[in-house]
């Protein structure tokens, strides 16, 4: 799963197998969670998202699921492909003191997808 | 649809330098960030803005300074450039601020000598 510090954590999967990503957020009265993926020298593109009165999302080939007591996000992704190798991060909605609502993102997990 | 688009790709300074990094929209979004992403770090939120001619600091503000004249344009600029402002910064636009994905542009990769 996703932390803070220098190492990014790394998850390995043979082609075509399922992958899942996980994520610890910080903050129990974030109240939308969003998932992205970021390919070498690109910006972070959205992938899907989840607000916080659901437990479960589905989108093309990608799920997201949300336990809310553990404060715990994941991504799972099916039939993992090639073009699925990148970096995945979480992001949760929160508001800081004196601040508007803003996007906190976790280091990211770098997905790796074998031959 | 260009979406998001910086420029520019590259740049190297020398500290002391100064330099703006420019960022436009055409989704007509309300709201643009600028974040910086150093290796093995997710992003960090250095300023953002909920509508033209407004500007607020993130996480890491220090170091640099935004303007908003137009809602497609988000300016950032950095007065004196110094090795730690070394990084790749994204700028980001949003429909709303909350319940709302951002859409982020391909990135400003800079280097300060």
């Amino acid at each position: 799963g996703e932390s803070v510090g220098l190492h990014l954590p790394t998850l390995s999967v043979q082609e075509g197998d399922n992958s899942i990503i996980n994520c610890a957020y910080s903050n129990s009265a974030s109240d939308y969670f969003i998932w992205y993926k970021q390919e070498s020298g690109k910006g972070p593109q959205f992938i899907i998202d989840i607000r916080s009165n659901m437990d479960k999302r589905q989108g093309q080939r990608v799920t997201v699921l949300l336990n809310k007591t553990v404060k715990h996000l994941s991504l799972q992704i099916a039939a993992t492909q090639p073009g699925d190798s990148a970096v995945y991060f979480c992001a949760e909605n929160i508001t800081p003191p004196g601040s508007a609502r803003q996007l906190t993102f976790g280091s990211g997990t770098q997905l790796t997808v074998l031959p | 649809n260009a979406g998001v688009t910086q420029t520019p790709k590259f740049q190297v300074l020398k500290t002391g330098q100064s330099m703006t990094l420019q960022c436009a929209q055409d989704m007509n979004h309300e709201y643009m960030y600028w974040y910086r992403q150093d290796p093995g770090m997710g992003l960090r939120l250095i300023h953002y803005s909920v509508g033209e001619g407004t500007t607020a600091k993130g996480e890491v503000p220090d170091g640099y300074n935004v303007s908003r004249l137009k809602k497609q344009n988000f300016l950032l600029g950095l007065e004196s450039a110094a090795p730690s402002q070394t990084s790749v910064y994204f700028c980001a636009s949003s429909r709303t601020g909350e319940g709302s994905p951002l859409h982020f542009g391909n990135g400003t990769r800079l280097t300060v000598t």
